[in-house]
């Protein structure tokens, strides 16, 4: 048990709605990264958040928005989804916001389904 | 955007054999490190290297920052049936933004008792 917490596990929603994955980070992490995980793309980066402010961008769609709130926690909200949508996304933490180690702590996991 | 190249994709091997894979890219890294992702669960952090050169284990894991700090390589040593899952590799671009971590596409091994 990695301490971070993600929900839903599992979302089955259609093309053109909107949906929220939660995550809260492992107690006393500052830093909140999202990464969706798809069979062909691997683990590709999509925002990190430290202390409620984004700190990094990667490949997020203009679609995609995140938040993260005072006590730390952070939202990820897909909108207009489409069926290439469907994948995991993971939330991970780190103490830091300079993550020197590259140690991040991962979620279990949200695993998304457009139909 | 950037890339690792990971490989081999899938391995499938004997119970005791030993394995190995690695990554490389055209980009220079900070920072190389080896994780592990089970089924149904999120990565998990294996090896991290810090220096070119380095070289570190980890149990029956080995692990190696290239000299040129553009590749890495992750060795298993007497595989055994729980070394099953997926193994990527990530790293931290050099003068890239920290805690941004570019992860491999995965070596998924597969261990037959």
């Amino acid at each position: 048990d990695s301490g971070v917490t993600q929900t839903p596990k599992h979302l089955i929603t259609a093309t053109g709605q909107r949906v929220t994955l939660r995550c809260s980070p492992r107690s006393g992490d500052l830093s909140v990264y999202w990464y969706q995980q798809s069979l062909d793309q691997g683990l590709q980066f999509l925002i990190q958040y430290y202390n409620g402010e984004e700190r990094a961008k990667g490949n997020i769609l203009e679609r995609f928005s995140a938040q993260q709130f005072p006590d730390l926690h952070s939202e990820l909200n897909l909108s207009s989804l489409e069926l290439g949508d469907s994948a995991l996304y993971f939330c991970a933490s780190s103490p830091r916001l300079a993550s020197n180690t590259g140690e991040l702590f991962f979620g279990e996991g949200s695993r998304l389904t457009v139909l | 955007g950037q890339q690792l190249n990971q490989s081999p994709q899938s391995m499938f091997i004997q119970e005791g054999e030993d394995v190995s894979m690695n990554c490389t890219s055209s980009s220079i890294f900070n920072t190389w490190l080896w994780y592990k992702q089970d089924p149904g669960e999120g990565p998990v952090l294996l090896i991290a290297l810090y220096k070119a050169g380095e070289l570190t284990s980890n149990g029956r894991l080995t692990a190696q920052f290239g000299i040129t700090r553009k590749d890495s390589f992750l060795n298993i040593s007497a595989s055994i049936p729980s070394d099953v899952g997926i193994y990527f590799c990530a790293g931290q671009l050099y003068g890239g933004s920290q805690g941004n971590l570019i992860f491999g596409k995965g070596t998924k091994l597969s261990v037959k008792p």
